[in-house]
């Protein structure tokens, strides 16, 4: 029973491109959180979907980032027109629902050169 | 605004002694606390979890109470091993599952 599986784990972007990160949850888990950690920070609530629902966005800033979870295929988090800023971990969870039984991926270390 | 803040960011230990690790949260509605560590390049991995009707969860090494009425939870490991130097988070639930972290305690259990 594989467990959260992101990818890629590490991702290099230049100033203005897009970044696309996947999150495929575990298996029987309907639930997805998307998370970023900072540097030297504690992990930052971003975003909270179920299938092909977007439940709370909270956390998102309001330009540039968007998340999905289609009917079919991993949860995407999906940044256009990066900035250095950018830069961080990015982790997903899932979970049967609630916050137990939650599960963190490996997360997707990106960095905008 | 921290709603949850863990106000030391290191902690050095001997091995075989208690590690005790603190967090505070501000949020009354909190219903749920868990605790994650994390290696470095890694993602967290939950540790324990205690309900916000308890006040002691205990798990082998680890055990986390809970104060209510001062809104502070510890983490208590016995004894500590070396294994266990990693980054610990605290984190606090609200109902849809959304946890509110705090910023982590490097923990550092010297041989």
């Amino acid at each position: 029973n594989a467990g959260v599986m992101q990818n890629p784990r590490h991702l290099v972007r230049r100033r203005g491109q897009e970044a696309r990160l996947r999150c495929s949850p575990m298996k029987g888990h309907s639930h997805v959180y998307w998370y970023r950690q900072l540097p030297e920070e504690g992990l930052k609530f971003m975003v909270y979907l179920q299938k092909e629902n977007i439940i709370d966005e909270s956390g998102m800033p309001k330009e540039r980032f968007s998340a999905e979870f289609p009917k079919e295929g991993p949860s995407i988090l999906r940044i256009q027109q990066v900035v250095r800023g950018d830069s961080a971990a990015y982790f997903c969870a899932s979970s049967p629902g609630g916050a137990y039984g939650y599960t963190f991926g490996s997360g997707t270390r990106l960095t905008v050169v | 605004d921290q709603q949850v803040k863990q106000n030391s960011p290191s902690l050095s230990v001997q091995e075989g002694r208690i590690s005790i690790l603190n967090c505070d949260y501000t949020n009354s509605m909190f219903d749920y606390f868990l605790w994650y560590k994390k290696y470095p390049a890694e993602g967290p991995t939950f540790l324990i979890s205690i309900s916000s009707i308890k006040d002691k969860n205990e798990d082998g090494r680890f055990t986390v109470f809970l104060n209510k009425s001062a809104k502070h939870l510890s983490l208590h490991i016995v004894p500590s091993q070396p294994g266990d130097s990693a980054v610990y988070f605290c984190a606090a639930a609200l109902s849809q599952g959304n946890l509110i972290f705090g910023k982590g305690t490097k923990l550092s259990v010297k041989p």
